[in-house]
């Protein structure tokens, strides 16, 4: 399975635009890209998924380059309850549908 | 259509006893998943259930960590002779089991926190 890396933690303000960053440089050629958000003491939810250029639905963008080796989770004009933790995973449906976590990126809404 | 229901949400065991935690997945969803997450870290898959078949257990303890999903009713992850390394966040997931090449998303419940004391 690909291994990711994005930041620890990231700190914004209300209205503003966050852009999240995954690293996934091993992803091989069957493998998506799929982020999740979670909030405390609360299961995660999907957010979107996407193999290569830009998707777009209600809540966010993902935008991935030609080289598929990263994949930038964009948030437009967070407010407070944006406030939580995103994951990006890397998989496909041959790895028998299992979702691999990693440590995820903490974001802070301050008003 | 509710989602995916865990109870109980909370659980407090003693070292030694045994911890059920239930799990009914969505209106229609045959496949369910197993999560654990440790404060701080993110979730670690454990086992993967089809009605009345394990299809990956790769993540499961292989001592005292069982999982079923019966024909009838929730699927139960049970914990025997708890430790205290058991507390943990407990979630469950799961989805409708449509073919394709997506994976296919994972509708999560609010999971089941167990403390062993």
């Amino acid at each position: 399975l690909a291994k990711t890396t994005q930041p620890i933690s990231m700190d914004s303000y209300e209205g503003q635009e966050v852009n999240i960053t995954c690293s996934h440089n091993n992803i091989a050629t069957n493998d998506y890209i799929t982020w999740y958000q979670q909030f405390p003491s609360q299961g995660p939810r999907f957010i979107i998924q996407g193999y290569k250029t830009k998707v777009t639905n209600e809540v966010a963008s993902l935008f991935i380059p030609a080289d598929r080796k990263s994949s930038t989770l964009s948030l437009p004009r967070v407010s407070l309850s944006d406030t939580a933790v995103y994951y990006c995973l890397v998989g496909d449906k041959g790895a028998g549908n299992k979702l691999t976590f990693g440590g995820g990126t903490r974001v802070l809404v301050k008003p | 259509n509710a989602g995916v229901m865990q109870n109980p949400r909370h659980l407090v065991r003693r070292r030694g006893q045994e911890a059920r935690l239930r799990c009914s997945p969505m209106k229609g969803h045959s496949h369910v998943y197993w999560y654990r997450q440790l404060p701080e870290e993110g979730l670690k898959f454990m086992v993967y259930l089809q009605k009345e078949n394990i299809i990956d257990e790769s993540g499961m303890p292989k001592e005292r960590f069982s999982a079923e999903f019966p024909k009838e009713g929730p699927s139960i992850l049970r914990i025997q002779q708890v430790v205290r390394g058991d507390s943990a966040a407990y979630f469950c997931a799961s989805s409708p089991g449509v073919q394709g090449g997506l994976l296919e998303t994972q509708y999560f419940g609010p999971g089941t926190r167990l403390l062993v004391l």
